[in-house]
C-alpha cells in the first residue's frame, strides 16, 4: 500500500545541517500531519495542515518548519539539525469527515 | 496534561492463544479511540476503532472493548498467529474533537511458536 510515501526512508547528517524530509500522498485527503517516534515515547505531533492555506503547530514544533506544497504533499524542514531530533518521523493524512489517521512508513534520521 | 498510557510494555503468548493489550486513558472528554498495529520498520497500522457510544466493537479477530466508567480500552486478539507480533498501540482524539490524537507508548506483543 503505498497511499503515502515517505522520501528518504533513512537519512544520516551532521549536526548544523539542513535537511528536509518530504511526504506524498494519493489518498485525496485534505489533513496531513507529522509526527516523531522516540524509544518510549509515544507519537508526537510537530506540525499539521488542514489545507494548502492552513498550516498549525503541534507540542513539539521548535527547531522543525514545514512546507504544504499541495494538496499531496508536506515537507518537514530541520534547519540546522541536532542529535535530539535523532528519531523516526512519520507523516499521516486523515480525511475530512473522519478521524482515522492514516500513516507513511517512515523516515529513520541520524543526526551526528 | 491529559495522557494515554499502556499497563504492559511487553506481552508473550503461545501461538494460537488469545491476546489482550490494555490501555488506560486520563482525558474524559475523549470520544474516539483507535488501536495502531506496528511492525517494525514500518509505519502504523490502522486496526479498529470505537466511538465512546459504544462499549463493543469487533472486526476480523480483532475486538476492542471500552469502559468509559474506569477510562479503560482493550483489544482482543483471537487465536493469535506470528504475524501478529508488533507493537501495538491506542490513541485518543482528546479534548476539542478530532483534530488531534494523543497517542500511547506501545505494548511489544511477542509471539511464542
Amino acid at each position: 500500500d503505498a497511499d503515502v510515501t515517505q522520501t528518504p526512508r533513512n537519512r544520516i547528517t551532521k549536526t548544523g545541517k539542513r535537511i528536509m524530509l518530504e511526504c506524498s500522498q494519493t489518498k485525496g485527503h485534505d489533513r496531513m500531519y507529522w509526527y516523531r517516534q522516540d524509544p518510549g515515547l509515544g507519537l508526537r505531533l510537530i506540525y499539521y495542515s488542514f489545507d494548502v492555506k492552513d498550516i498549525n503547530k503541534g507540542e513539539i514544533s521548535d527547531g522543525y518548519s514545514v512546507s504544504r506544497q499541495a494538496q499531496a504533499k508536506f515537507s518537514l524542514s530541520l534547519e540546522s539539525a541536532i542529535p535530539n531530533q535523532t528519531a523516526l518521523y512519520f507523516c499521516a493524512t486523515r480525511p475530512d469527515r473522519e478521524e482515522t489517521q492514516y500513516f507513511g512508513p517512515g523516515t529513520r534520521l541520524l543526526v551526528l | 496534561g491529559e495522557s494515554v498510557g499502556l499497563h504492559l510494555p511487553t506481552l508473550s503468548v503461545q501461538e494460537g492463544d488469545n491476546s489482550i493489550i490494555n490501555c488506560a486513558y486520563s482525558n474524559s472528554a475523549s470520544d474516539y479511540f483507535i488501536w495502531y498495529k506496528q511492525e517494525s520498520g514500518k509505519g502504523p497500522q490502522f486496526i479498529i476503532d470505537i466511538r465512546s457510544n459504544m462499549d463493543k466493537r469487533q472486526g476480523q479477530r480483532v475486538t476492542v472493548l471500552l469502559n468509559k466508567t474506569v477510562k479503560h480500552l482493550s483489544l482482543q486478539i483471537a487465536a493469535t498467529q506470528p504475524g501478529d507480533s508488533a507493537v501495538y498501540f491506542c490513541a485518543e482524539n482528546g479534548a476539542g474533537g478530532g483534530n488531534k490524537l494523543t497517542f500511547g507508548t506501545g505494548t511489544q506483543l511477542k509471539v511464542e511458536l
